[in-house]
């Protein structure tokens, strides 16, 4: 069984404070390792997909890892804007999508 | 970019009634579209494959006559639940691909509040 799994459940950093967020995961058939930020009563906003160990991507603060078991998602200098659950899931085929649970990141000024 | 819209963003309903959602592809069509449902505090789960011209695909333990799925177009699909009761109450959230664009992502759209009185 297909299955995604992030840590921790809830981080709370001061502003300026760079952190790193972990998912595991168990897929077979790995198509692609996504990254998503949702805001509270929002949909999930696209932020990244990994396809192979060693792939990494950017984006302002965000930086996304992909090894051949584990995601990582860092934030650098994070500011409060950036409070909001992150997701991650893992593609299979036909365009399915596991999602972990989340880690709910709480930026303080 | 590809963008997904859904409508209503939220809505109230009896028990006993049945409410449709629906899902636009605004600048793209979209043979299939999926549909989620989130409970408070825990993550996303696949309820159902919309596929245009063709029956859905539900996942198990996904009620099929409760959760009725009507992909009619490749830029719409509706989700009707049913006889709805207050344990359906949940954020309801479709998602599609933009299949013109290489390696392009599941895009989101910003989700239904279904509250069952």
């Amino acid at each position: 069984e297909d299955q995604v799994t992030q840590s921790p459940e809830a981080l709370r950093l001061q502003e300026g404070e760079s952190s790193s967020l972990n998912c595991s995961y168990t897929v077979s058939g790995l198509r692609g390792l996504f990254w998503y930020r949702q805001d509270p009563g929002k949909g999930p906003e696209f932020l990244f997909t990994l396809y192979s160990a060693g792939e990494e991507k950017e984006k302002e603060r965000l930086k996304a890892t992909l090894t051949k078991k584990e995601s990582f998602l860092h934030i650098t200098a994070p500011k409060p804007e950036d409070s909001a659950t992150y997701l991650c899931a893992g593609e299979t085929s036909g365009s399915r999508l596991t999602f972990g649970e989340g880690t709910q990141l709480t930026v303080n000024p | 970019g590809a963008v997904v819209s859904q409508h209503p963003s939220w809505v109230i309903c009896k028990s006993g009634t049945s409410v449709k959602i629906e899902c636009r592809s605004l600048d793209f069509q979209a043979t299939t579209m999926f549909w989620y449902r989130q409970f408070p505090k825990q993550s996303l789960m696949l309820m159902a494959t919309s596929n245009e011209g063709s029956k859905a695909t539900y996942e198990q333990g996904v009620e099929k006559d409760k959760f009725l799925i009507n992909h009619a177009s490749l830029t719409l699909s509706t989700l009707t639940v049913t006889s709805a009761h207050p344990e359906d109450s949940s954020f309801y959230i479709c998602s599609a691909r933009d299949l013109g664009r290489y390696n392009s992502p599941l895009h989101f759209g910003n989700g239904t509040r279904l509250t069952v009185t």
